[in-house]
């Protein structure tokens, strides 16, 4: 079964330096998403893309970070200048037909983030 | 705004026990809910979903939910667990305005010998 994979599975980065995220959505899906799951708290949205644009994004989600799909299957999160609350699991998900569709999000793995 | 509610944070029960999650919701909107699993170590899974239909909704690894309109409520039940059952479950709601979806803070089962 086709899922959705990220990469690194972990990574340590500096106060301040910028972090990467990637992520292989499923092929012929639509819908990419960001959450994150500070360790021991629920998991947040961060942004929703689709149509090669941001469609709805949170509060958390500031100008610090950024998302983009620079070909036609890597998905990534990018943080600019990273600060130590930016420590937590951020998982990529993707949907074929948006949730309210017959198919739900599909989520990776996670990137756990430490940021020291 | 739709809201995800999980008013236990950790359930223990003992194995081949019946077990019972409890999630509110609120919403002023038609919603589809939804419960994942997150095993350790692991990303989110979907257990199950309700977008309409039967208000009884079955989903994998012998997981069930009921949906009830009037107390607002999504409970996830399981007639018998088993320790491979130990894992963060959390309920989730969408509504038909968009297409994100809000997680609840998750419970945590856990299963005794």
């Amino acid at each position: 079964e086709p899922e959705v994979t990220q990469t690194p599975s972990h990574q340590v980065t500096q106060m301040g330096q910028e972090v990467i995220l990637r992520c292989v959505p499923i092929s012929n899906h639509l819908y990419f998403y960001w959450y994150r799951q500070i360790l021991g708290q629920k998991v947040e949205f961060l942004v929703s893309f689709y149509n090669n644009e941001i469609s709805e994004k949170s509060e958390i989600f500031d100008d610090q970070f950024s998302v983009e799909r620079p070909d036609g299957s890597n998905f990534t999160l990018k943080i600019r200048s990273t600060k130590l609350e930016d420590s937590a699991m951020y998982f990529c998900a993707s949907s074929e037909l948006g949730p309210e569709g017959n198919s739900p999000l599909h989520f990776g793995n996670g990137t756990r983030l430490t940021v020291t | 705004a739709q809201s995800v509610t999980q008013l236990d944070s950790q359930v223990p029960v003992f194995e081949e026990a019946p077990v019972e999650l409890r999630c509110n919701y609120s919403s002023s909107v038609s919603v589809y809910l939804f419960w994942y699993v997150q095993y350790p170590n692991q990303g989110l899974q979907l257990l199950l979903k309700y977008l309409s239909g039967s208000t009884l909704v079955k989903g994998i690894n012998g997981f069930e939910a009921e949906f009830n309109k009037s107390q607002t409520s999504f409970h996830l039940r399981k007639p018998s667990v088993h320790i491979s059952d130990t894992a963060e479950y959390f309920c989730a709601v969408s509504d038909s305005r968009d297409d994100k979806i809000i997680f609840g803070k998750g419970t945590r089962l856990h299963i005794l010998p």
